[in-house]
């Protein structure tokens, strides 16, 4: 099976603009979390979506939102780009077909907003 | 809330050593699942090795083992036969077991793991 992709890879933005990334789950998975990865605050949950519906959120601003389409693809959106979005936003697919609802993440997407 | 604190923001260890990394939890809680991820600098993270909380039996897979005490609230990560592709920052991360809760996961800050030929 294929992994978990997302795209791009890298994307530099300025200050006040959005951006939208996406994500797409191995197949067969319908769940799909996002994470926000910086070095002064590690790891931090945004948002899970499961089934085209956002299922837990995370504590970040009304900026940040995310939707799922039917073939389980994800994006997120972020609009009003801060100085402070800078980061790697992962997402991690996985399956509810199993006790440990393991996650399998993305190779990340790199934004940078100067 | 539940959180997770990993002490030792970087660990070094010998090719072919043991090294232990640390991790404690807050919770709760009483049923719940624990991971370790890896992160190498190519920043795919993976799933090294994961526990259930009421299996009282630590959870091996291959090199690695963990040391699951659910009373202390701790679960460290051991590697044994340490490689140098086991160099990579080490995540320690904590699921509940509720239904609401299955696709978030809470992180530790992380401990980087050099390994030297």
């Amino acid at each position: 099976k294929a992994g978990v992709t997302q795209t791009p890879r890298y994307l530099i933005k300025t200050r006040g603009q959005q951006v939208t990334l996406s994500c797409s789950p191995i197949s067969g998975h319908r769940s799909v979390s996002w994470y926000q990865q910086t070095p002064g605050q590690g790891l931090q949950f945004l948002f899970e979506y499961f089934s085209e519906t956002q299922r837990n959120k995370g504590n970040f601003p009304g900026r940040f939102s995310g939707r799922q389409f039917s073939n389980s693809r994800s994006e997120m959106n972020v609009s009003t780009l801060e100085l402070g979005d800078s980061a790697l936003y992962l997402c991690a697919s996985s399956s509810a077909g199993t006790s440990f609802h393991e996650q399998y993440f993305g190779p990340g997407t790199r934004l940078t907003v100067t | 809330a539940q959180t997770v604190t990993q002490s030792q923001p970087e660990m070094s260890v010998q090719e072919a050593e043991t090294v232990t990394l640390s991790c404690t939890y807050d919770t709760s809680e009483s049923d719940y699942y624990l991971f370790w991820y890896k992160q190498p600098p190519s920043r795919q993270m993976i799933l090294v090795i994961r526990q259930e909380a009421y299996k009282q039996q630590n959870a091996t897979e291959n090199r690695f083992s963990v040391n699951f005490q659910k009373a202390a609230k701790s679960f460290s990560l051991k590697i044994s036969d340490s490689q140098l592709g086991d160099a990579a920052m080490y995540f320690c991360a904590y699921r509940s077991a509720s239904s609401g809760n299955t696709g978030k996961l809470i992180f530790g800050q992380g401990t980087t793991l050099q390994v030297k030929p």
